[in-house]
C-alpha cells in the first residue's frame, strides 16, 4: 500500500521567505508527526497531531513555524521568514493510534535549503 | 527527560562478522526503546523496539537488541553482517505511553566485502 509521503522533495528557498512544506499520512492513520533532521541537532521532534486534539507543539523552536492538519489527514508545515538555520531535511512520520506502542511511519523527507 | 546516548558515530565491520552499535539510555521514567535505520535516499525504519515486555527484543533482518536496565543499556546486534545492512542507524527513546521520540545521533554502519 501506499506510505506516507512528503512533497516538495526538494525546496531552495531565499532567507526570509516562508516555506509550506506537505505531508500526506498513511490513509486510516490517527496520528501525524513532523520531526527535523539536521547536521548540528540530529533528528528532533517538532509538533504532533491526534486526531482533533489539540497538537503537541513542545518542539517547535520558534513562533516562525506552525503546522495544520485538515480533516484530520493532509498536514502542512509552514516555516515563516526562513533563516540559514533551518537547513534541515524535515521528516512526517504518520501511525494507526496514540502512543509510541505503534510503530511511526516514516516519508522519505523533505531537504530545505535556505540560501 | 529522556536521552539517549550512541557511544560510536561510525563503526566498519566485514561481511560475515557480528555487529554491536551501541546505545545507552537516560529516563526519568519508564522507557520505550527503539532502533530505526536509515537507507541513504530512503525513510526511517522501523528495526525493532523494547516496551516493557522481554528484555531481548528481536527485529528484522536477524538484528536484535538487549534491555539491560542495570546498565541503561539498549544495544543492537547481529550474528553476520550483510552488505545491505550499511546504512545509518539511530537509537531511540520514549516514555512509555507518550508520543513522541527522541532520537540519538545516529551510527554509521559500514560493511566491507
Amino acid at each position: 500500500g501506499a506510505g506516507v509521503s512528503q512533497s516538495p522533495s526538494n525546496k531552495v528557498t531565499e532567507k526570509g521567505k516562508d516555506v509550506e512544506l506537505r505531508c500526506d499520512p498513511i490513509s486510516g492513520h490517527t496520528a501525524l508527526y513532523w520531526y527535523r533532521q539536521s547536521l548540528g541537532q540530529g533528528l528532533e521532534f517538532l509538533i504532533y497531531f491526534q486526531g482533533n486534539s489539540a497538537p503537541d507543539k513542545s518542539g517547535l523552536p520558534s513562533d516562525r513555524f506552525s503546522a495544520e492538519r485538515t480533516g484530520g489527514s493532509v498536514s502542512t508545515l509552514t516555516i515563516q521568514r526562513t533563516q540559514q538555520e533551518d537547513s534541515a531535511v524535515y521528516l512526517c512520520a504518520s501511525s494507526p493510534g496514540i502512543t509510541v506502542y505503534y510503530e511511526q511511519y516514516f516519508g522519505p523527507g523533505t531537504r530545505l535549503t535556505v540560501t | 527527560a529522556q536521552s539517549v546516548t550512541q557511544l560510536d558515530s561510525h563503526v566498519s565491520v566485514s561481511e560475515g562478522t557480528p555487529v554491536l552499535l551501541r546505545c545507552n539510555y537516560s529516563s526519568s521514567y519508564s522507557p520505550s526503546l527503539f532502533w530505526y535505520v536509515q537507507h541513504p535516499n530512503k525513510g526511517l525504519q522501523l528495526l525493532l523496539k523494547y516496551t516493557s515486555a522481554a528484555t531481548l527484543v528481536k527485529g528484522i533482518n536477524g538484528f536484535e537488541a538487549e534491555f539491560k536496565k542495570s546498565e541503561t543499556s539498549f544495544h543492537l546486534t547481529k550474528p553476520s553482517a550483510h552488505m545491505s545492512d550499511a546504512a545509518e542507524y539511530f537509537c531511540v527513546v520514549s516514555r512509555t505511553g507518550a508520543n513522541n521520540l527522541f532520537f540519538g545521533t545516529g551510527t554509521r554502519l559500514t560493511v566491507i566485502p
